[in-house]
């Protein structure tokens, strides 16, 4: 069974910390997603990452793959109120479409 | 992306009835899916709702409980059958197109509380 473990499991911090939420697993996936979901919505898609180490830039936050194709990070640098909810990764599981979806990692920005 | 909704958006059911909930993309799609959020906690896929035939269910979930339909690309139905306190949760349907199979968009879910 693939699972991917999310750390920390939850976050709090003030406003202009910078954080980092890890994603790993003992399975390699073709790609990788991270998604936003806020209380009373679905999780919102905020990127795809399909090559071992590769690193994408969103404004405040940076993703990475990692080379073994086992585990990716978030990185929010200067956090803002607007960054709080619940975040999750997800590994496309090869030779389906299937998503794996890690544990989640809750965040909450205080002001 | 797709553009996806959700009916109902929440519901309050009692115990040992059914309820339907719709899912309607608004662009043809590959893949639709059906998963199911507890609270507090991440997502558990329920079905892959195959379009023309029986959906395919994931270990755990079995089609007497939750039968799906996808009469054509752009819609699907979750039935939640029989249902008991522990089905209370969040189910949300999602969507992949060809060409980007790795990326699901998400609906914004139907909130079921089951008394």
């Amino acid at each position: 069974t693939q699972l991917l473990e999310q750390s920390p499991q939850f976050l709090s911090i003030q406003e202009g910390e910078n954080l980092t939420v890890y994603c790993n697993s003992s399975s390699v996936f073709s790609s990788l997603q991270w998604y936003r979901q806020e209380p009373g919505e679905g999780p919102v898609l905020l990127v795809t990452v399909v090559t071992g180490g590769e690193v994408k830039k969103l404004k405040r936050l940076t993703f990475q793959f990692g080379d073994a194709r086992k585990d990716s990070s978030l990185h929010i640098t200067a956090a803002q109120t607007g960054d709080t909810g619940l975040y999750l990764c997800a590994g496309g599981a090869y030779n389906t479409d299937k998503l794996i979806f890690g544990t989640g990692t809750r965040l909450q920005v205080f002001p | 992306s797709a553009v996806i909704s959700q009916k109902p958006s929440r519901d309050i059911c009692q115990r040992g009835t059914s309820l339907t909930i719709q899912c309607q993309v608004d662009s043809q799609v590959t893949m639709m899916f059906w998963y199911r959020q507890q609270p507090g906690q991440s997502l558990t896929l329920i079905a892959t709702a195959n379009q023309g035939s029986e959906a395919t269910y994931e270990s755990g979930f079995v089609i007497d409980k939750f039968p799906i339909s996808r009469p054509n690309l752009t819609f699907s139905t979750l039935t939640v059958s029989n249902m008991s306190p522990e089905d209370s949760s969040i189910y949300l349907c999602s969507v992949s197109t060809l060409g980007a199979q790795e990326t699901q968009y998400f609906g914004p879910g139907t909130r079921l509380l089951v008394l």
